[in-house]
């Protein structure tokens, strides 16, 4: 079945650093989104790519839609505490509209 | 997000109780959603809903069954609590022409 994969699970990193997640699906994407879930919270929408190859950035914040629209990348320059959570991509499901599988998340934990 | 509500926030209860989770939206959205989340697993579709009329099995329904009682209402229920049913409890939204959605607080069900 579809799946979406993220790497790592898992990273720590001391304030300052730079951090990257990928996120790779078994199937061809429409388009991407990402979310950030604050420790305790909620998934919040970060933002959305659309088009083969785009790039986007939000402040610190550089995302990438691969040319195959299969993979994804977050990057994060120069970590702050504020980073600290789990990051999910998603895409739609395959065949259906509205409905979206979540990548298995990378938890990024920042040591001040 | 705040126009998206969820409760109970948390609930423990035992095997073979009956359970319902109940989501309200002020959005206006038509889509509506349930997810469980597991860690290392992500986001796993419980059952959606795209119209007061309309309810869908998700990857994980086994266990659970949902109402939407209006537009803003939909309510998630265990008929039988089991353990392997603890979890964190999303309600999500979307509106008709986006992939984009939007989570309530969340609910952490604990099955003894």
């Amino acid at each position: 079945g579809q799946q979406v994969m993220q790497i790592p699970q898992y990273q720590h990193v001391q304030e300052g650093e730079d951090f990257t997640t990928y996120c790779n699906s078994s199937t061809t994407l429409s388009n991407i989104q990402w979310y950030k879930q604050r420790p305790g919270g909620h998934p919040v929408f970060l933002i959305q790519l659309v088009k083969s190859g785009e790039v986007k950035k939000q402040k610190r914040l550089t995302f990438q839609f691969g040319e195959a629209k299969k993979n994804s990348s977050l990057h994060i320059t120069a970590t702050q505490t504020t980073d600290v959570g789990t990051y999910f991509c998603a895409g739609p499901r395959r065949g259906a509209t509205n409905k979206l599988i979540f990548g298995t998340g990378t938890l990024l934990a920042v040591q001040p | 997000d705040a126009d998206v509500t969820q409760t109970p926030r948390n609930r423990i209860t035992k095997t073979g109780k009956r359970i319902m989770l109940e989501c309200s939206q002020t959005k206006g959205h038509d889509r509506m959603y349930w997810y469980r989340q597991d860690p290392g697993l992500g986001l796993r579709l419980i059952y959606y809903s795209f119209d007061v009329k309309d309810i869908n099995k998700g990857e994980i329904s086994d266990g659970y069954s949902v109402s939407r009682q209006a537009q803003a209402k939909f309510s998630l229920s265990l008929e039988s609590a089991i353990p392997n049913q603890t979890a964190l409890y999303f309600c999500a939204t979307s509106e008709i022409a986006s992939d984009t959605q939007y989570f309530g607080p969340g609910t952490r069900l604990t099955v003894l």
